[in-house]
């Protein structure tokens, strides 16, 4: 066990629809990363929060959004729902935003959209 | 663009003998490095990293070896166990040089142990 949760652990839903993905980080660390990882494919960065801040983003697009509240939880929001949204998200946690600071990785959501 | 490769999707040992898993990185930025295990329905957990200042780094039957003027690194797993059956992902970072310390992954490559 990580100690960082994510819910729920299966989303099923359809095209055109929006979700939202819980994330709850380790105790005590501040930053989190959601990535993304498709069929077949590795984990792609999507963005990453550092104490309720914007610290980086890759490959996000413009219908996904996130944000870090207060008590350190995070939500990943997906909206306008394709086909090719299909995937795991996995949120990850660190204490830092220091290279060796090492990232745990939560179970992840499977999404499915039909 | 994929700047983090490992071409082997899977790899059959047997128990006992050695595994090698490669990877190999396309951004000259990249200065830390990663290697990641994966049992199903988990999240990747970390299992050994190193520095490109460095050339090799052992942690008990794990060493990563990293080849920067080849772009390359391979994780050896000697001896080799059933319990290492898993996907194993390299991934990399460039903090030192961006600030931001989010990694790249590979596509991973699925280690069967056989005993």
């Amino acid at each position: 066990d990580s100690g960082v949760t994510q819910t729920p652990k299966h989303l099923i839903t359809a095209t055109g629809q929006r979700v939202t993905l819980r994330c709850s980080p380790r105790s005590g660390d501040l930053s989190v990363y959601w990535y993304q990882q498709s069929l077949d494919q590795g984990l792609q960065f999507l963005i990453q929060y550092y104490n309720g801040e914007e610290r980086a983003k890759g490959n996000i697009l413009e219908r996904f959004s996130a944000q870090q509240f207060p008590d350190l939880h995070s939500e990943l929001n997906l909206s306008s729902l394709e086909l090719g949204d299909s995937a795991l998200y996995f949120c990850a946690s660190s204490a830092g935003t220091l290279r060796n600071n090492e990232q745990f990785f939560g179970p992840g959501t499977r999404l499915t959209v039909l | 663009d994929q700047q983090v490769k490992q071409n082997s999707p899977s790899l059959s040992v047997q128990e006992g003998r050695i595994s090698i898993l490669n990877c190999d990185y396309t951004n000259s930025m990249f200065d830390y490095f990663l290697w990641y295990k994966k049992y199903p329905a988990e999240g990747p957990t970390f299992l050994i990293s190193i520095s490109s200042i460095k050339d090799k780094n052992e942690d008990g039957r794990f060493t990563v070896f990293l080849n920067k003027s080849a772009k390359h690194l391979s994780l050896h797993i000697v001896p080799s166990q059933p319990g290492d059956s898993a996907v194993y992902f390299c991934a990399a970072s460039s903090a030192l040089q961006t600030g931001a310390n989010n990694l790249f992954f590979g596509t991973g490559t699925r280690l069967t142990v056989i005993p």
